[in-house]
């Protein structure tokens, strides 16, 4: 059964600490990426990755750190700098940057107290 | 930087009803994508406009990309109640950030049954 997976679905944590939200594929894509999702805002782009060892910053990386070590596997970690950090986080790949689509995971929601 | 302009940000409307949304991009675009998100769900890819002037169509669903490549609507003839969930259209950039999508707000349907 192939696809994106992401978890938790929900996720809770106090105002200071740093967070680690995972992302996996086993659709063998080479491109992936981290959006976030706030209500009336659509979706903007975090960090994209198009190969293993190499990221790059999207729109909103301020706060936002990513590794990719892996090809299958791209986490993102919401530090303590992160000022808003509560919304719904979206994982998603493609084969490679710029094709045609790009197929999402089902989103962790982050919810900071 | 680029943006993606999308209206209307809602839309009610009865069943049967015609529901169009409208992208607009303040630059030129390589091509533009649509995505639909149903209530607690995750963006799923409905298609990809790349020619000037193309209008593509799935089942009730009419797709259409400006002859300048700077707009975009989507259009659902005679709605029902599983077409419910937020549309989104994603633009494509020729240069910098190639290969990103620029997402709009999105367009957030509701049909009354």
């Amino acid at each position: 059964d192939g696809g994106i997976t992401q978890s938790p679905k929900y996720l809770f944590r106090k105002e200071g600490q740093n967070v680690t939200l995972s992302c996996e594929q086993n659709l063998n894509h080479d491109a992936m990426y981290w959006y976030r999702q706030d209500p009336g805002q659509g979706l903007r782009l975090i960090y994209y990755s198009q190969i293993v060892n190499d990221f790059q910053k999207g729109d909103i990386a301020e706060g936002y750190s990513v590794s990719r070590e892996k090809k299958e596997s791209f986490p993102l970690t919401v530090t303590s700098a992160q000022k808003n950090p509560t919304a719904f986080y979206l994982c998603a790949s493609s084969p490679q940057r710029g094709a045609v689509e790009q197929y999402f995971g089902p989103g962790t929601r982050l919810t900071v107290t | 930087g680029q943006q993606v302009m999308q209206i209307p940000q809602y839309q009610h409307v009865q069943e049967g009803e015609d529901f169009t949304t409208y992208c607009n991009s303040s630059t030129t675009l390589s091509n533009i994508q649509w995505y639909k998100q149903r209530p607690g769900g995750h963006p799923v890819f409905l298609i990809q406009l790349v020619k000037s002037g193309e209008v593509k169509k799935q089942k009730r669903l009419t797709f259409q990309f400006g002859e300048a490549k700077k707009n975009s609507s989507l259009h659902i003839t005679a709605t029902q109640t599983t077409d419910v969930g937020t549309y989104f259209c994603a633009g494509q950039n020729y240069g910098g950030s190639q290969g990103n999508l620029i997402f709009g707000k999105g367009t957030k349907l509701s049909v009354k049954p």
